[in-house]
């Protein structure tokens, strides 16, 4: 069965902390999709990453990185140097490819609050 | 480039009532398109999704449904509401063959 667990409910930091967000998966596929998604305050879901099973790379992208480990089934995402507007309920989710389409497995979110 | 819309953004309906949710997609022709809720306590549910023109599939039996009159829109309907439908819904699209799902603004609808 798959399954998305993000252990830490809540975090809450000072402004230009770091600070990582954990995400650890469950799935019997060898291939699949991790992602991450930003909810902030408005509601909108905010697509911020994907990575293939097959690309065991970490990525960066400005003050976001993300550090993709099969051996230990994570994918968890660090902010450096956080600011207030990364205020917001993240969430790690899996995709198995399914026949025409896919369909995301969502965690239960970890709500990062950055304190000014 | 793509965009996506829902409404209502809001809505306060009393139980028994009916339901009607759009979503629409501008910019991309054939979308695989979704509907999902999201109860208090932030878990996201997948309640619905299509792959083409009248091609629903439905993920959790409850008195929802969902149609797809046309290629980029996405209704959620129901005939008479439940407490437990208040939530906020979501609707995504996603393109044929990618994994990536790209949401909308969302509907909040609290049944009273």
């Amino acid at each position: 069965a798959q399954k998305v667990t993000q252990a830490q409910t809540e975090i809450s930091v000072v402004e230009k902390e770091d600070v990582t967000l954990d995400c650890v998966y469950e799935t019997r596929d060898t291939t699949y999709y991790l992602f991450w998604y930003k909810q902030p305050p408005s509601g909108e879901l905010v697509f911020l990453i994907r990575r293939n099973s097959f690309d065991e790379q970490n990525e960066i992208s400005g003050r976001y990185s993300w550090n993709f480990q099969k051996s230990t089934s994570s994918f968890n995402f660090t902010i450096t140097a956080s600011q207030v507007v990364d205020s917001a309920v993240y969430f790690c989710a899996l995709s198995e490819a399914w026949g025409a389409t896919n369909k995301l497995i969502f965690g239960t979110g970890t709500l990062l609050a950055v304190q000014p | 480039s793509q965009t996506i819309h829902q409404w209502p953004a809001t809505l306060v309906q009393p139980v028994g009532s009916p339901l009607s949710l759009e979503c629409t997609v501008e910019g991309t022709s054939n979308p695989n398109l979704y509907w999902y809720r999201q109860a208090a306590g932030r878990g996201l549910q997948l309640l619905f999704y299509s792959v083409g023109i009248g091609q629903i599939s439905s993920e959790v039996p409850q008195n929802l449904s969902a149609s797809r009159p046309q290629d980029r829109q996405f209704i959620l309907s129901s005939k008479k509401l439940l407490l437990s439908d208040s939530g906020f819904y979501l609707c995504a699209w996603s393109k044929t063959g990618t994994y990536e799902q790209y949401f909308g603004p969302g509907t909040r609808l609290t049944v009273t």
